[in-house]
């Protein structure tokens, strides 16, 4: 039973819109999410996180809103560029040491020019 | 500094081989991830390692197993390798082992025939 899901599967997008990418999650301990990127053949790299005591943080073009009571997190990319296209990974963690990130599927983002 | 070095990058092997791989994670790093990435079931967590200890391991069966080093360095190892067991496998490591500190490696694309 998936305990992070990303319901979209692929989102495509205009060159200087707005992207926005969400995931649900069903664990109600965990504590800290993450945001990641995925180009193929590379390993993900991290792009944001923000803890549960939080409802919003923001990092340059990238804005992560977490909504508790709904279990619900989403990712705003702000303007979107081509260079964003990639897979976008949400991971979660319970925060205690040598716990798993639990990661969604994916959602595969394709900014056009 | 130098990031999360996983070796080899591409291997391929025959069904009922064994095959190891290797990761080195960032100095100063002591908890090390493993994590499988297949399309269907994006990455999934198999084991991660602390001091030499493993602390928590994924739902996968007893045919993965792993190993960490004094040095930090980790070793997972697949035995009677099966058709299914294609996949990109990714070493994550960590200050402590907690969500907040993961880097990513590359990878290891293994692909059995």
């Amino acid at each position: 039973d998936q305990q992070v899901k990303q319901n979209s599967p692929s989102l495509s997008v205009q060159e200087g819109r707005i992207s926005i990418l969400n995931c649900d999650y069903t664990n109600s301990m965990f504590d800290y999410f993450l945001w990641y990127k995925k180009y193929p053949a590379e390993g993900p790299t991290f792009l944001i996180s923000i803890s549960s005591i939080k409802d919003k943080n923001e990092d340059g073009r990238f804005t992560v809103f977490l909504n508790k009571s709904a279990k619900h997190l989403s990712l705003h990319i702000v303007p979107s560029q081509p260079g964003d296209s990639a897979v976008y990974f949400c991971a979660a963690s319970e925060g205690q040491a040598g716990t798993a990130l639990i990661f969604g599927k994916g959602t595969t983002l394709s900014v056009s020019s | 500094k130098a990031g999360v070095t996983q070796t080899p990058r591409y291997l391929i092997k025959t069904r009922g081989q064994q095959v190891t791989l290797s990761c080195s994670p960032i100095s100063g790093h002591r908890s090390v991830s493993w994590y499988q990435q297949t399309p269907g079931q994006g990455l999934q967590f198999l084991f991660e390692y602390f001091s030499e200890t493993q602390r928590n391991k994924g739902n996968f069966p007893g045919r993965f197993s792993g190993r960490q080093f004094s040095n930090s360095r980790s070793e997972m190892n697949v035995s009677t390798l099966e058709l299914g067991d294609s996949a990109l496998y990714l070493c994550a490591s960590s200050p402590d082992g907690t969500g907040y500190g993961y880097t990513f490696g590359s990878g290891t694309r293994l692909t059995v025939v």
